[in-house]
């Protein structure tokens, strides 16, 4: 089975700074790669995802991710902080069976930015 | 267009009681998904459908949670004789497919059950 490992359950940073959430994951097979955002009281929401191809990934909200397979990494970055990107963060990676898949969820990272 | 829509948003029962949750999915989703979100165990995957049958019921956490899908659109999850431990968040998501990984699952905002 994957696993999904979040580095800091809390990460603060003032409003401008770099934002950098960790991510590591462990698969078995070459994996699908994805960040959520969640917002309070709202479902999640796809920041970007990984398949193939590029490492460097870039999603919405000015957010990027880089998938570097020797480190089994998956950071999500952000140059400049923004007051609205206050959320929790979910890096997952697709799991499932022969013909599906499903998520496998790392405990998630709360991100607080001050002014 | 619609989103996932889940029913209710807040529900709170008394331990012993069932409870239905339900999950309306985007029209033309076939795949779609249980998750449960708890202070202890963060996001835990719990049954996937793929139409209306249910290929993978391996994260249902006992016997008293059960799940349907009809028509290959709305999906029930009951939970019988609630348990304080069954508190969380509870949340639907639905893709096109499930068969493949490229496929965004869209996630409903949730119900949060309590037991008192």
């Amino acid at each position: 089975a994957q696993s999904v490992t979040q580095l800091g359950s809390h990460v603060s940073v003032s409003e401008g700074a770099l934002v950098l959430l960790r991510c590591n994951y462990s698969s078995s097979v070459p994996p699908y790669l994805f960040w959520y955002v969640q917002y309070p009281n709202q479902g999640l929401q796809l920041l970007l995802k990984y398949t193939t191809g590029a490492t460097l990934v870039k999603g919405i909200n000015g957010f990027e991710a880089e998938f570097k397979k020797s480190e089994t990494s998956f950071h999500l970055t952000k140059p400049s902080a923004h007051m609205s990107d206050a959320a929790e963060y979910f890096c997952a990676v697709s799991d499932g069976g022969p013909g599906y898949s499903t998520l496998t969820f790392g405990k998630g990272t709360m991100l607080l930015v001050s002014p | 267009g619609a989103g996932v829509s889940q029913s209710p948003s807040n529900k709170v029962t008394e331990k012993g009681k069932d409870v239905e949750l339900r999950c309306d999915p985007i029209s033309g989703h076939t795949a779609l998904y249980w998750y449960r979100q708890s202070l202890g165990q963060g996001l835990e995957f719990l049954i996937y459908f793929q139409g209306n049958s249910a290929p993978d019921k391996s994260g249902l956490p006992s016997d008293r949670f059960s799940a349907e899908r009809t028509g290959g659109s709305v999906s029930t999850l009951t939970i019988q004789r609630t348990q304080q431990e069954d508190s969380a968040v509870y949340l639907c998501a639905s893709s096109l497919s499930g068969g493949s990984s490229y496929n965004e699952q869209f996630f409903g905002p949730g119900t949060r059950l309590t037991v008192l």
